[in-house]
């Protein structure tokens, strides 16, 4: 079956510090990917999107950026992070087969920018 | 283009009330529909799908009818348990969409007291 990882649970980091979470899915290939940030109390908000390797959508332009380095991999980073990117970053892949229209999703990084 | 307008909350009932959330959403052709659950401090999980006109989607005593003639598809649910609290959110997937994400809803954030 498949499983979604997400890396780290929690971050408290300063403002202008750098930041990388990850995202693994495991028990499918070439998953479509999706970096989702939730703020507080508000919806969710479509950052980045992936089919493959290296090929990455960006929904929002701002200071976060993302990458595929590997298949099964998503990096969100930024260089210099800012107090409005504190929010609860959720991973997300594409199902397959009967559950194609589906997406699932990771279990989130909550981070706080200080 | 595709949207989804959820009721807004929060909602707050007491325990074996019965629960409404309303959804309706605009799209090109016949989308798949969906509702999502998610638990605090958690990602999202699917609660329940439906993915043509009159199919009706259930779990966990909870249920929703794809009403293609109104573009509704409401959450009900008949008892809710303090348990149920949590955050849900319709989404839609358009037919044919490739790999096109999911448009989601705001999501209504439910609170059942005791």
């Amino acid at each position: 079956s498949q499983t979604i990882h997400q890396w780290p649970a929690t971050l408290v980091q300063p403002v202008g510090s750098p930041l990388s979470l990850e995202c693994t899915v495991e028990g499918t290939s070439n998953p479509n990917l999706y970096w989702y940030r939730q703020a507080a109390g508000r919806g969710l908000q479509l950052l980045f999107y992936s089919v493959g390797i290296g090929q990455i959508s960006s929904e929002v332009p701002q200071n976060l950026s993302a990458s595929r380095p590997q298949d099964r991999q998503f990096i969100l980073s930024s260089k210099k992070l800012l107090l409005s990117d504190s929010g609860f970053y959720l991973c997300a892949w594409r199902g397959l087969g009967a559950t194609y229209n589906e997406q699932f999703f990771g279990p989130g990084t909550r981070l706080t920018v200080l | 283009g595709n949207s989804v307008t959820q009721m807004e909350g929060p909602v707050t009932l007491s325990e074996e009330a019965f629960l409404t959330i309303n959804c309706t959403y605009t799209a090109t052709g016949y989308p798949s529909l969906f509702w999502y659950v998610q638990y605090p401090g958690e990602g999202l999980q699917l609660l329940l799908k439906a993915t043509k006109a009159d199919d009706k989607g259930s779990n966990k005593g909870f249920e929703a009818t794809y009403r293609k003639e109104t573009t509704s598809f409401h959450l009900e649910k008949g008892s809710v348990q303090v348990s149920d609290s949590a955050v849900y959110f319709c989404a839609l997937s358009p037919r044919n969409s490739g790999n096109t994400p999911l448009v989601f809803g705001k999501g209504t954030r439910l609170s059942v007291i005791a």
